[in-house]
């Protein structure tokens, strides 16, 4: 089963905003509110930013957030700051025995 | 502290085996289900395997399928992955990862990785 499509890469401005979409299927994006987002900084284990489409985890920044329109997640990060830069994964959900999808990644660099 | 230590990673040979683990602390283990996900060099994630809290349900991708058996141990507080027939495109490190409660997916802890290089 194909990953989920990602933007290879963002960049921005300190203190904008960006968005990163994530494409999928009815099968798996489409088809269920399980899309979750990950922040990973090379070497270091990934982390939790969004889950359910929306949730944040306790400890998160509400600069971060999440929604999805039809087959399409999008992560939104406001106010962006350095330690922002990062590559960030979605993931979703899927019908098929594989269970997760993960998105390409995406490569936000701050500039 | 909610931790996750992986272990067992190395070099081995293509068509070797090898077996992974996983030591968790700081939550109870057997109310999560887990996961192990990996990363090739230069690549992006990869959801590798799922096993369901109390052991009894297990998923793989289809890449791994027929030659990686994931599997817990409840009462140590361990997740396995063994893995054979390996092959060069299974060069990853492999993290494993804890699912949010009631979610087969959205891991939010994972370990610090161990690396596995198949080559000879």
């Amino acid at each position: 089963q194909s990953a989920l499509t990602q933007p290879a890469s963002v960049s921005a401005s300190p203190g904008q905003s960006i968005t990163i979409s994530c494409t999928g299927t009815s099968s798996d994006v489409g088809g269920y509110n399980y899309v979750s987002w990950y922040q990973h900084h090379p070497g270091k284990a990934p982390k939790v930013m969004i889950y359910d489409v929306s949730n944040r985890p306790s400890g998160v920044s509400n600069r971060f957030s999440g929604s999805k329109s039809g087959n399409t997640a999008s992560l939104t990060i406001s106010g962006l700051q350095a330690e922002d830069e990062a590559d960030y994964y979605c993931s979703s959900y899927t019908r098929s025995s594989t269970l997760v999808l993960f998105g390409g990644g995406t490569k936000l660099t701050v500039l | 502290e909610v931790q996750l230590l992986e272990s067992g990673g190395g070099l081995v040979q293509p068509g070797g085996s090898l077996r992974l683990s996983c030591a968790a602390s700081g939550f109870t283990f057997s109310s999560y289900t887990m996961s192990w996900v990996r990363q090739a060099p230069g690549k992006g994630l990869e959801w590798v395997s799922g096993i369901y809290n109390s052991g009894d349900s297990t998923y793989y991708a289809d890449s791994v399928k027929g030659r990686f058996t994931i599997s817990r141990d409840n009462s140590k507080y361990t997740l396995y992955l063994q893995m054979n027939s390996l092959r060069a495109d299974d060069t990853a490190v492999y993290y494993c990862a804890k699912s949010v409660s009631g979610h087969w997916d959205a891991f939010d802890i994972w370990g610090q990785g161990t690396m596995v290089t198949v080559s000879s």
